[in-house]
């Protein structure tokens, strides 16, 4: 069985370019995540949908977006890419809320390197 | 202001002894905390969670310890394994629930376990 999967691995962009940055949840999770890792830090949360609706986001700019699709795939968007959006990009997704900690799988993630 | 803190960047331990991995948090609304491993060039793997309300979850040679009075929790490795040697992230789980949460992270700590 497919874990996540995201696209592509790995990017290299100038400033001010835009990036769409992908993700095909485990099947049957209907709940999609993004996170932001720079190095040395721990993933940072940016975006949260449920159903094709945002239910989260995190403290990133409007230059940041996201949306999820009737398949429950997502993408996620940046704009106006600056150094400091140079990162490792982690997609998780989750099966439906039936309580406990509703754990989040984690694709491998997509590298943005920003000249 | 880190909510979640992992005050250890790395550690190291002999194969066969016990790894403890520890992590602060300061938001007394988190209700639930997880532990996740991540090699090089992979996402974060899900090891262990433990609820608020617990002080103590146990799955095979992992064991998570919670002491809310102290907002501390540990990752107890035993024995530790020199396939062990990754990097640890503390995470802690927020949000209005049902399908609307997201994860608090740490920063990480390396651990290594020699042969």
């Amino acid at each position: 069985d497919a874990g996540v999967t995201q696209s592509p691995t790995h990017l290299i962009k100038t400033r001010g370019q835009h990036v769409t940055l992908r993700c095909s949840p485990i099947s049957g999770h209907k709940s999609v995540s993004w996170y932001q890792q720079v190095l040395g830090q721990g993933p940072q949360f940016i975006f949260q949908y449920y159903e094709k609706e945002e239910r989260g986001r995190g403290n990133f700019p409007d230059r940041f977006s996201a949306r999820q699709f009737p398949n429950y795939s997502s993408e996620l968007n940046v704009n106006a890419l600056l150094l400091g959006d140079s990162a490792l990009y982690l997609c998780a997704s989750s099966d439906v809320p039936r309580g406990g900690a509703n754990v989040l799988t984690f694709g491998a993630g997509s590298r943005l390197t920003v000249l | 202001d880190q909510q979640v803190k992992q005050n250890s960047p790395s550690l190291s331990v002999q194969e066969g002894r016990i790894s403890i991995l520890n992590c602060d948090y300061t938001n007394s609304m988190f209700d639930y905390f997880l532990w996740y491993k991540k090699y090089p060039a992979e996402g974060p793997t899900f090891l262990i969670s433990i609820s608020s309300i617990k002080d103590k979850n146990e799955d095979g040679r992992f064991t998570v310890f919670l002491n809310k009075s102290a907002k501390h929790l540990s990752l107890h490795i035993v024995p530790s394994q020199p396939g062990d040697s990754a990097v640890y992230f503390c995470a802690a789980r927020s949000g209005s629930g049902g399908s609307n949460y997201k994860l608090t992270f740490g920063k990480g700590t390396l651990l290594t376990v020699n042969p």
